[in-house]
């Protein structure tokens, strides 16, 4: 699976939207972008995952870059609750190891009052 | 309903003792999972069963640690002569299906496991 790079912290404020990049650049054609998050004393928690169109569910939006070499995961209305360790990853999306996740050490998401 | 549940939360062993720690999938899920997390690190996978048997588990650090799933539903990680290296949080996690194009993985709460 293709490696991903992530900032080690960023800050948000309450209310405002928290932005978090990812890059992912020797991703191949068939892999996708998986975003998991994972807050203290928890396991990790599904956020949303795509191919190469934006999406966007309850939780958050992804955007995707057209060359496909990096992303962002949008919190529209970031609250406390959002405080977690996010991770970006990237996955077959079919055959081979895709069952197994592989994650980096992702981003710390600070949100302050 | 129910997520997936691990039992126990924490333990506390001394070095050499033998472990066993126990996941709940969510009812129907046929693929689980184990991940092993240590301080400040993501989740490293370690084993991958579809229904009752291990279908992967290439990321078992050596042959001290196996894991079970006899009914294709509960399953077991045992330790054998623990070390202090093992200290670290054991993730379970279950999902409809293995290897489909999407498939949403359900973790459970983690065993914290400290090795005196």
């Amino acid at each position: 699976d293709a490696k991903t790079t992530q900032p080690p912290s960023m800050d948000c404020a309450e209310g405002r939207a928290a932005n978090l990049p990812c890059n992912h650049s020797t991703i191949s054609g068939n892999e996708y972008v998986y975003w998991y998050r994972q807050i203290h004393s928890q396991g990790p928690q599904y956020i949303i995952h795509g191919l190469k169109n934006n999406e966007t569910n309850e939780m958050a939006s992804l955007i995707i870059t057209e060359d496909r070499k990096s992303s962002t995961l949008i919190l529209p209305h970031a609250t406390l609750r959002d405080t977690a360790v996010y991770y970006c990853i990237v996955r077959q999306g079919k055959g081979g190891s895709n069952y197994k996740l592989t994650f980096g050490k992702g981003t710390l998401l600070t949100v302050n009052p | 309903g129910a997520g997936v549940s691990q039992t126990p939360s924490n333990k506390v062993t001394e070095k050499g003792k033998y472990v066993e720690l126990r996941c709940d999938p969510i009812s129907g899920h046929t693929a689980l999972y184990w991940y092993r997390q240590s301080l400040g690190q993501g989740p490293e996978f370690l084993i991958y069963f579809q229904g009752t048997g291990a279908a992967d588990d290439s990321g078992l650090p050596n042959d001290r640690f196996f894991a079970v799933r006899p009914e294709g539903s509960v399953s077991t990680l045992k330790i054998q002569r623990t070390e202090r290296g093992d200290s670290a949080v054991y993730l379970c996690a279950s999902s409809l299906r293995g290897t489909f194009s999407y498939n949403e993985q359900f973790f459970g709460p983690g065993t914290r496991l400290t090795v005196l």
